[in-house]
């Protein structure tokens, strides 16, 4: 199993402004998932960060918009940048450890953009 | 691309059973997941099928039909607390480990 401390657990922020999500795992891991949860829908992966190399976005979401940090094996960051009402909704970061089969999941971020 | 479908939603009594059935397209299949999501909580693993047939775990088991790409959740004696989102996800080779999720399932259990 995997402890994830995710951080701010939610935040509300102006239109316009930046905010960082961090995620600290309590083992070293190769990948790292950023994914985001609008109300009342599914988790949609952003992208995933690789310790030592640049993050793979997915479609839909650049880094310009999204910068992910991956400074070591059991840390991230997601910075939502330049932040609009449509980008209110939940994010989660995720990882496996040990086997491939189980992907476990920080607390979340609920951020709310006015 | 890969796609998942599984119901919207769905009610059911305490004690009962029920199921949560999920289809799939992906190219290079290689395992399905389940999740359970209460709100304001965080996705949790609940199992995990690679091969085709039934994983029992307590009261849930889920059951995989890779010809069929078809795979369902059984919830059995159903408790009040169950009453969440239950999500199926794809891995696939050509996804490189990453977890594609479906739409879920919102399971009401009531008295």
């Amino acid at each position: 199993s995997a402890v994830i401390s995710q951080k701010p657990s939610r935040d509300i922020c102006q239109r316009g402004t930046s905010l960082t999500i961090q995620c600290q795992v309590d083992s070293q891991v190769t990948m790292m998932f950023w994914y985001r949860q609008q109300p009342g829908q599914s988790l949609t992966l952003i992208a995933t960060a690789n310790q030592g190399s640049e993050a793979t976005y997915e479609s839909g979401f650049v880094i310009d918009k999204f910068p992910i940090s991956r400074p070591n094996l059991t840390f991230s960051t997601l910075t939502v940048s330049n932040m609009s009402p449509e980008d209110s909704s939940i994010y989660l970061c995720s990882v496996y450890t040990g086997d491939n089969e189980k992907l476990f999941f920080g607390s979340g971020t609920q951020l709310s953009v006015l | 691309g890969q796609s998942l479908e599984q119901p919207s939603e769905v009610t059911a009594v305490e004690g009962a059973i029920v199921q949560i059935n999920c289809t799939y397209q992906t190219s290079g299949f290689y395992g399905l997941s389940w999740y359970q999501q209460h709100d304001g909580g965080a996705p949790t693993f609940l199992s995990y099928n690679a091969l085709d047939g039934l994983e029992e775990t307590g009261r849930f088991s889920s059951f995989l039909s890779r010809s069929d790409s078809y795979g369902y959740l059984l919830l059995q004696e159903l408790q009040m607390k169950d009453s969440a989102s239950y999500f199926c996800a794809v891995a696939s080779y050509n996804q490189g480990g990453k977890l594609i999720f479906g739409q879920g399932t919102e399971l009401s259990v009531k008295p």
